[in-house]
């Protein structure tokens, strides 16, 4: 099983653009989600999915969109990049509430 | 709310000494809780986890940590320190809530020193 693989690992992107990072799993997981990792913040929530065709908002939502068309994926789009989205992000999934998540390698983002 | 304090933000100790990285919990339910390890420009592993069962929790790589309600402490200790272990550290707290939201603390850094 390859877990959770993400795509790409890193991104340069200007201000204004638009882009889409991939998220897919093979463990048959209902649940996926994006987090950030910002220094000194640990992870916070963007958006979740508790199955196909099912997402929702987390913390931090603004300037992202999701969909679940499949188990497997669960792309994150950023609808016009800007600075503030500078980032390392990641993607995880897990059978259920309160089980582990497991996370991809994580995509590290710049927006300039 | 549940929240996650982790109460330092670095540790620096001698290869071979005792490892201790602090975590202290809110919860209004009794918690799911892990410990998460990152080293540098990886993703994050698993280190252990507790979900209700035994209070002293064993992981991998000779870490465990003990769960201890009435002190709303999840403590992440290690026998002694290996230059392998310098990495930074999650502890997690798993709320029913945005489908298994996972809150993180802030991360404690674990410097090794030979």
């Amino acid at each position: 099983n390859a877990g959770v693989t993400q795509t790409p690992k890193f991104q340069v992107l200007k201000t204004g653009q638009s882009m889409t990072l991939q998220c897919a799993q093979d463990m048959n997981h209902e649940y996926m989600s994006w987090y950030r990792q910002d220094p000194g913040m640990g992870l916070r929530l963007i958006h979740y999915s508790v199955g196909a065709g099912i997402t929702d908002q987390g913390e931090v939502p603004n300037g992202y969109n999701v969909s679940r068309s499949t188990t497997e994926d669960f792309p994150l789009r950023l609808l016009s990049a800007a600075p503030s989205q500078t980032s390392v992000y990641f993607c995880a999934s897990c059978w259920g509430q309160g089980t582990e998540a497991f996370f991809g390698q994580g995509t590290r983002l710049t927006v300039v | 709310a549940q929240s996650v304090t982790q109460l330092d933000s670095h540790v620096s100790v001698s290869e071979g000494t005792p490892v201790l990285l602090r975590c202290n919990y809110s919860s209004s339910y009794s918690p799911s809780l892990f410990w998460y390890v990152q080293h540098p420009n990886k993703g994050l592993q698993l280190l252990l986890k507790y979900t209700s069962a035994a209070t002293l929790v064993k992981g991998i790589n000779g870490f465990e940590a003990e769960f201890k309600k009435s002190e709303t402490s999840f403590h992440l200790t290690k026998p002694s320190a290996h230059m392998s272990d310098a990495a930074e550290y999650f502890c997690v707290v798993s709320v029913l809530e945005y489908g298994n939201k996972l809150v993180f603390g802030a991360g404690t850094i674990l410097r090794v020193k030979s």
